[in-house]
C-alpha cells in the first residue's frame, strides 16, 4: 500500500530538548515535503527535498532543519523548540512537479512544547 | 501579497443536498489548483484538481468550476453524505510548494 508515515504522531515535550520527526515515503517519490497546520492558516510550507541531498526553505523554515540522506526518509528536526512550534505538521511526497493527484501526505504529528 | 482563502469557514447541510464551497485567489498567473479533503485525526486527501484552461471538471459527485475573471473557484458536492463531513482546503500548485486556503468545515445533518 502506498503511504506515507510519520513518528511519533503525538508529542509533548518542553522548551529546549531536541526533537525529531521521523518521515518515510514508500513510492520512491523524489519530491518531500514538511508543512505546519494551524487554525485558520491552512498548511503552511517548512521545507522541502526534490531529491536526495537537495533541501530548500519553505514559507516558515525558522527554528526547523531537515536532512534526505536516503530518498525514502526526510526527517524535520527541531533543535531547541519553543512554544510558537506548537502545531499539528504534516509530512508530503509526490513525484517532481507536485502533481495534486500524486501527492501523498502523512497522518499528521501533533506536537506540543509547554 | 499572495494568498489562496475561503470565503466561508462553516457550512452545514442536510443530507442528500449539495454543497458548494468556495475559494478565492490572488494571483491571476495561477495555473492549477486542488482540493483536499481532511478528516480528523488524518492528513489532507485529494479530491478533484483542474488547470486553468479548463473552466469544469467532473468527478465521482464532485465537480469544480474555475472563473479565472473573478478569480474565484468552487467545489460542488452532489448529493452530500455523513462521510463527507471533513475540512475542504483548495490548494495552489506553486512548482515547489502547495499553497492552502484556511479550510472550510463541512458538517452534514441527518
Amino acid at each position: 500500500e502506498a503511504q506515507v508515515t510519520q513518528n511519533p504522531r503525538y508529542l509533548i515535550t518542553v522548551t529546549g530538548k531536541k526533537l525529531t520527526v521521523t518521515c518515510s515515503q514508500n513510492m520512491n517519490h523524489e519530491y518531500m515535503s514538511w508543512y505546519r497546520q494551524d487554525p485558520g492558516l491552512g498548511l503552511r510550507q517548512i521545507y522541502y527535498s526534490m531529491n536526495v541531498e537537495v533541501t530548500d526553505k519553505g514559507d516558515v523554515p525558522e527554528g526547523y532543519k531537515v536532512s534526505r540522506k536516503e530518498k525514502r526518509n526526510f526527517p524535520l528536526i527541531l533543535e531547541s523548540p519553543s512554544p510558537n512550534q506548537t502545531s499539528l505538521y504534516f509530512c508530503a511526497s509526490s513525484p517532481l512537479g507536485l502533481a495534486g493527484s500524486t501527492t501523498y501526505f502523512g497522518p499528521g504529528t501533533r506536537l506540543t512544547v509547554t | 501579497g499572495e494568498s489562496v482563502g475561503l470565503h466561508l469557514p462553516t457550512l452545514s447541510v442536510q443530507e442528500g443536498d449539495n454543497s458548494i464551497i468556495n475559494c478565492a485567489y490572488s494571483n491571476s498567473a495561477s495555473d492549477y489548483f486542488i482540493w483536499y479533503k481532511q478528516e480528523s485525526g488524518k492528513g489532507p486527501q485529494f479530491i478533484i484538481d483542474i488547470r486553468s484552461n479548463m473552466d469544469k471538471r467532473q468527478g465521482q459527485r464532485v465537480t469544480v468550476l474555475l472563473n479565472k475573471t473573478v478569480k474565484h473557484l468552487s467545489l460542488q458536492i452532489a448529493a452530500t453524505q455523513p462521510g463527507d463531513s471533513a475540512v475542504y482546503f483548495c490548494a495552489e500548485n506553486k512548482g515547489n510548494k502547495l499553497v492552502f486556503g484556511a479550510g472550510t468545515i463541512l458538517r452534514v445533518k441527518s
